[in-house]
């Protein structure tokens, strides 16, 4: 199964601070049609995930333009431009290139 | 608008079976596909395996093989997943989700699995 090792594994940001997040393939999720399947997704405490970022850098519809993904083959980024306080919680990078879907272990969001 | 709607939380008993709904309003059912993802709690998600409701096609993940059984029922826009021989490591939240890139969500059942 492909393993995504996401850093750093908790992140402490003040209101306005920019963050990056790391997420590193342990194969390559370029597939052969062409595409990336490399997702991005917030869950907040006591929620469901909610879709950020979708096959590498695409905002999917109502979500802030504050978050940027990024990246290709085997190293994505995910970037907040602001952090807000609604940001807090746990961010997973997801792939669906190559059976069975993974994700990360995940990165938690506090605010200072 | 797009909902999926989850059954209530389960306390089962070691060995026991349980099944899960997932109902769905706002969209067509039947021509769309359905996953389902495991995490226990202060852990990752994992990807347990998708339906196609148009007809009831399924793909697993290897590791839920034998422990999960996905179906549908396009009368109630309604899906299922059945978990057998279960087990203290089986007890987690269970999210339904719909088609990729997996937009909507469901809000999660919890499943306790304790004598």
């Amino acid at each position: 199964d492909v393993v995504l090792t996401q850093t750093p594994p908790t992140l402490s940001a003040t209101i306005g601070q920019s963050v990056s997040i790391s997420c590193r393939s342990s194969q390559s999720l370029l597939d052969s049609d062409g595409d990336t399947y490399l997702n991005w997704l917030l869950q907040r405490p006591g929620q469901s995930p909610q879709l950020l970022i979708y096959s590498v850098s695409n905002l999917e519809s109502g979500v802030p333009n504050r978050f940027s993904g990024s990246g290709s083959e085997t190293d994505f980024t995910l970037k907040i431009s602001g952090v807000e306080a609604e940001d807090l919680g746990v961010y997973y990078c997801m792939q669906a290139t190559h059976a069975p879907l993974t994700f990360g272990s995940g990165t938690k969001l506090e605010i200072k | 608008q797009v909902k999926l709607q989850q059954s209530g939380a389960e306390l089962v008993k070691p060995g026991a079976s349980v099944k899960l709904s997932c109902k769905t309003s706002g969209y067509t059912f039947s021509t769309s596909y359905m996953s389902w993802f495991k995490q226990i709690p202060g852990q990752s998600i994992e990807w347990i395996g998708m339906i196609y409701a148009g007809d009831g096609g399924t793909g697993y993940n290897q590791k839920f093989k034998g422990k999960a059984t996905l179906t549908v029922d396009t009368s109630s826009s309604t899906a299922y997943m059945d978990l057998s021989s279960l087990t203290t490591e089986d007890s987690a939240v269970y999210f339904c989700a719909r088609d990729y890139p997996f937009a909507y969500w469901g809000q999660g059942t919890l499943v306790t699995v304790s004598s």
